[in-house]
C-alpha cells in the first residue's frame, strides 16, 4: 500500500459544484502539502500544514480551502469549481527537518 | 521571489550522457533538490544539492554552484525508462523551516534508441 494516498484518483465534475481531495498517510510525518500540476507549469503550492492546527497558503490558494483533521488526514476542497482548476492535484508530506516531499499519486480532476 | 528555469525539452540517445541545467534566483538559498516524475504518475526524489559540488548516486550525478545560481543533473548510460519529465526545486532559506520547495516547470527527457 502507498504511504500517501489520495481519494478519489479521477473525477469529472461539472462547474459551481463542490468537490473534496482526500489525503492520508502512513509515514507519520508532521508537514502536508498539496500542489497542483498544469502542463508546461511545473508544480505550484496550494496549501501546506506543519501540523493539525496550522494551516498556511500557497502560491495559488484562491479558490481552494483545506483541513487538517488529524495528523495522517489533510484534505481540499474546491467550494464552487470552475473549468480553469482542471489539473492533477498532489498530495505530499515531509519531516520537519528536512525538505525532501513524498507524493501521493495524485487526482485528476476535469471540470466542465 | 524566486525563479527557478529549465529547458522544457530534451531528446537523447539511448547509452548515451545528457545534462539537464537548471538556474535559478532566490532570496535565501537552503538547498536544491531534483526529482523524476514518470508521465501521470507522482514525482520521486532523486538527488539533494545544498553545497557546492557535485553528488554521485549510481547511474545520476547533480552538481550545484550558489555563487552562480545553477545546478545541473548528469544521466549516464541513458536508458529507456529514463524518458521522463526532470523536476528542479529549490528550498529558500526564509521557508526552510516549512520545507517548502518551489518548483521549475520541469524539463521533458526523450530517450531515443
Amino acid at each position: 500500500d502507498a504511504d500517501v494516498t489520495q481519494t478519489p484518483r479521477n473525477r469529472i465534475t461539472k462547474t459551481g459544484k463542490r468537490i473534496m481531495l482526500e489525503c492520508s498517510q502512513t509515514k507519520g510525518h508532521d508537514r502536508m502539502y498539496w500542489y497542483r500540476q498544469d502542463p508546461g507549469l511545473g508544480l505550484q503550492l496550494i496549501y501546506y500544514s506543519f501540523d493539525v492546527k496550522d494551516i498556511n497558503k500557497g502560491e495559488i490558494s484562491d479558490g481552494y480551502s483545506v483541513s487538517r483533521q488529524a495528523q495522517a488526514k489533510f484534505s481540499l476542497s474546491l467550494e464552487s469549481a470552475i473549468p480553469n482548476q482542471t489539473a492533477l492535484y498532489f498530495c505530499a508530506t515531509s519531516v520537519s527537518n528536512t525538505g525532501e516531499l513524498f507524493f501521493g499519486e495524485g487526482s485528476r480532476l476535469t471540470v466542465l | 521571489g524566486q525563479n527557478i528555469d529549465q529547458p522544457t525539452e530534451m531528446t537523447a540517445t539511448e547509452g548515451a550522457i545528457v545534462q539537464i541545467n537548471c538556474t535559478y534566483q532566490t532570496s535565501g538559498f537552503n538547498g536544491l533538490f531534483w526529482y523524476q516524475q514518470h508521465a501521470g504518475e507522482a514525482p520521486t526524489f532523486l538527488s539533494y544539492n545544498v553545497l557546492d559540488g557535485l553528488e554521485e548516486k549510481g547511474r545520476f550525478s547533480s552538481f550545484l554552484s550558489r555563487s552562480k545560481g545553477y545546478s545541473y543533473l548528469l544521466l549516464k548510460e541513458l536508458q529507456m525508462k529514463d524518458s521522463a519529465s526532470y523536476l528542479c526545486a529549490v528550498r529558500d532559506y526564509g521557508s526552510s523551516n516549512t520545507g517548502k520547495l518551489i518548483f521549475g516547470q520541469g524539463t521533458t527527457l526523450q530517450v531515443k534508441p
